[in-house]
């Protein structure tokens, strides 16, 4: 079974520009989690979808927003971008909520000039 | 708020010695615990969950874990580390009403030959 796939692997940006990544999750999960990891703030909580639906959000600005399309595929978008938000971001799917183990994809190395 | 705290952020150990990474957690309620590793460049990849059942959790790669509730606990040991299990470990926490993961700072591990 494939795993989880991130693309684009890596990218650079300009201040105030706008990105999209996109996440396509293990065949059968309906969950898809987004995560944040920085040097100094360590690996923080985004987002989660779960049939097209958020059903959590993270402490981060409007700036960051996410969606879920029907075959469970995700993105998450950041507009404006700022400096802070160089960083890897992660998704993970599972199968649902708590108990199930999530799976992380390899990330997208963000980084903001 | 669930948190998780991890005890050392650097930990270094000798080619067969025991392997001991800490993690204590914050919770009302025995939530759901979680450890990943990570190595350079990669996604988290899951060593071993806690779900309420037995309490002394095998993983992989020789790993396991105790959930013990009395000192809101779940530490991560292996007998006899190998140059593979350099990296960067997490512990991570999902109340078991919600949908994402909480994680601990992190510990790195190196091991000497």
């Amino acid at each position: 079974k494939a795993g989880v796939t991130q693309t684009p692997r890596y990218l650079i940006k300009t201040r105030g520009q706008q990105v999209t990544l996109s996440c396509s999750p293990i065949s059968g999960h309906r969950s898809v989690s987004w995560y944040q990891q920085t040097p100094g703030q360590g690996l923080q909580f985004l987002f989660e979808y779960f049939s097209e639906t958020q059903r959590n959000k993270g402490n981060f600005p409007g700036r960051f927003s996410g969606r879920q399309f029907s075959n469970s595929r995700s993105e998450m978008n950041v507009s404006t971008l700022e400096l802070g938000d160089s960083a890897l971001y992660l998704c993970a799917s599972s199968l649902g909520g708590g108990r199930y183990e999530q799976f992380f994809g390899p990330g997208t190395r963000l980084t903001v000039l | 708020a669930q948190s998780v705290t991890q005890l050392g952020s650097h930990v270094s150990v000798s080619e067969g010695a025991l392997v001991l990474l800490r993690c204590n957690y914050s919770s009302s309620v025995p939530p759901y615990l979680f450890w990943y590793v990570q190595y350079p460049n990669q996604g988290l990849q899951l060593l071993l969950k806690y779900t309420s059942a037995a309490t002394l959790v095998k993983g992989i790669n020789g790993f396991e874990a105790e959930f013990k509730k009395s000192e809101t606990s779940f530490h991560l040991t292996k007998p006899s580390a190998h140059m593979s299990d350099a990296a960067e470990y997490f512990c991570a926490v999902s109340p078991s009403n919600d949908y994402k993961l909480s994680f601990g700072a992190g510990t790195t591990v190196t091991v000497r030959a």
